[in-house]
């Protein structure tokens, strides 16, 4: 089974407005951490928020929060107020406690309309 | 923040011959590096995790032998394509973790574009 998914291949959001990119996960460790990450064109890979599973709040960082549901294991990612520069895949990924491995999902293409 | 710098960004080599691709912790020493390899418009696979001073564990499907890993201090990993063929030809992109706790997020290099003529 993945360990994550990622049900959205592309996405387009019309600037100013939120979206949210969908993330579902499958783990059986009692621990673990969820990550997302950036990828414009130009290839290099932007850490944008982290979510402990035995964190109480959703996590927050900027224009970025993640709405993490522990009972529907998922983690999705919400954007708000979209900007141009926001357009590029976006990767869900997975560290389990028991082990080293980050396990990435097979991202989201988002595309902003101005 | 810290910086994960990879070099070269891009490559363009014969059929045939080797290519090493350095990954640099530039301000934090890495305990563990990771290299990946990603097709256009996909997820990135991991390929290999590599340790300092102990050698890389090789995920099932990887050669070993044809892409060589070498992390020979807490600041620098190498990955060397061996008799690279037109197959080889990808992205890869190696990242860095500081420690080992849980929250501790990878730091990606920039990428290495491998084009095998």
């Amino acid at each position: 089974a993945q360990k994550i998914t990622q049900t959205q291949p592309g996405m387009f959001v019309q600037e100013k407005e939120a979206v949210t990119l969908d993330c579902t996960y499958d783990t059986s460790d009692p621990s673990y951490g969820l990550f997302w990450y950036k990828q414009p064109s130009s290839g290099e890979m932007i850490f944008l928020i982290y979510q402990g599973s035995y964190d109480q709040q959703n996590a927050t960082e900027g224009r970025y929060s993640l709405n993490f549901q522990k009972a529907r294991k998922s983690a999705n990612l919400v954007i708000s107020a979209s900007q141009l520069g926001d357009s590029a895949m976006y990767f869900c990924a997975m560290r389990e406690v028991t082990g080293n491995q980050f396990y990435f999902g097979t991202g989201t293409s988002l595309t902003v309309i101005p | 923040g810290a910086v994960v710098s990879q070099h070269p960004s891009r490559v363009i080599c014969k059929s045939g011959t080797s290519v090493k691709i350095e990954c640099r912790s530039l301000d934090f020493q890495a305990t563990t590096m990771f290299w990946y390899r990603q097709f256009p418009k996909q997820s990135l696979m991991l390929m290999a995790t590599s340790n300092e001073g102990s050698k890389a564990t090789y995920e099932q499907g990887v050669e070993k032998d044809k892409f060589l890993i070498n992390h020979a201090s807490l600041t620098l990993s190498t990955l060397t394509v061996t008799s690279a063929h037109p197959e080889d030809s990808s992205f890869y992109i190696c990242s860095a973790r500081e420690g080992a706790d849980l929250n501790e997020k990878l730091f990606f290099g920039s990428g290495t574009q491998l084009s095998v003529l």
